[in-house]
């Protein structure tokens, strides 16, 4: 299994961040497992920013839930990230990961740095 | 400052043990399940102990894990230098409805 973020590297303050993560060698449709976000700020921790299961609500930590939307595109293996009025706050690495129900993230893409500028 | 409290760095010889603890309370690791993860430089994490204890296949057994209350513990054993590299534990909180990282641990092997 693969995961691949992609998106633009630069975002404008207050504009719109979106992300996509392709899943290969894999379905993203699978049972059993969520597909989420996270993020990493330069040479700090990490943060949950959401999860979902394909066919599922998504959900998101308390501190984002107002900016963000998470959704999958099963006919295309992939999963999506918006997030609206970012500032330089939200820069970072940010990684798609797949978790089973216990929130065991044991799929990592290599993530993709976002700067807000 | 996180909810689940790492220290910020441990060391230790190589061919020697060392334990990273992350302490919670009893929304987020006392009723819930621990992961450990592992982040080489530049690269993502990956994960070394899910479900408290339990090893993904590949990851050798000089890795293990304990939870105790509202405390979890990393253990490796037979350090090498290839273990230098920040050490995560993760784990759901039913209070705040949130995933949980700690600060995160960098350990040194001199």
């Amino acid at each position: 299994l693969q995961l691949q973020e992609s998106g633009p590297g630069l975002v404008k303050a207050s504009e719109t961040l979106s992300l996509t993560c392709t899943v290969s060698g894999g379905s993203i449709s699978s049972d059993s497992y969520y597909w989420g976000w996270v993020r990493q700020p330069p040479g700090k921790g990490l943060e949950w920013i959401g999860s979902t299961y394909y066919s599922g609500t998504p959900y998101y930590s308390p501190s984002l839930k107002s900016r963000v939307t998470i959704s999958v595109d099963t006919s295309k293996n992939q999963l999506s990230l918006k997030m609206t009025s970012v500032t330089a706050a939200d820069t970072a690495i940010y990684y798609c990961a797949r978790h089973s129900g216990i929130f065991d993230f044991n799929y990592w893409g290599q993530g993709t740095l976002v700067t807000v500028s | 400052q996180s909810v689940l409290t790492q220290p910020p760095s441990v060391s230790a010889a190589p061919g020697q043990k060392v334990t990273i603890s992350c302490s919670g309370t009893s929304s987020n690791i006392a009723n819930n399940y621990v992961s450990w993860y592992q982040q080489l430089p530049g690269t993502a994490p990956k994960l070394l102990i899910y479900d408290n204890d339990k090893r993904p296949s590949g990851i050798p057994d000089r890795f293990s894990g304990s939870k105790s209350g509202t405390s979890a513990t990393l253990g490796i054993t037979g350090l090498q230098t290839g273990d230098e590299a920040d050490y995560y534990c993760g784990v759901w909180d039913s209070s705040l409805s949130t995933v949980l990282f700690g600060g995160g641990t960098k350990l040194t092997v001199l």
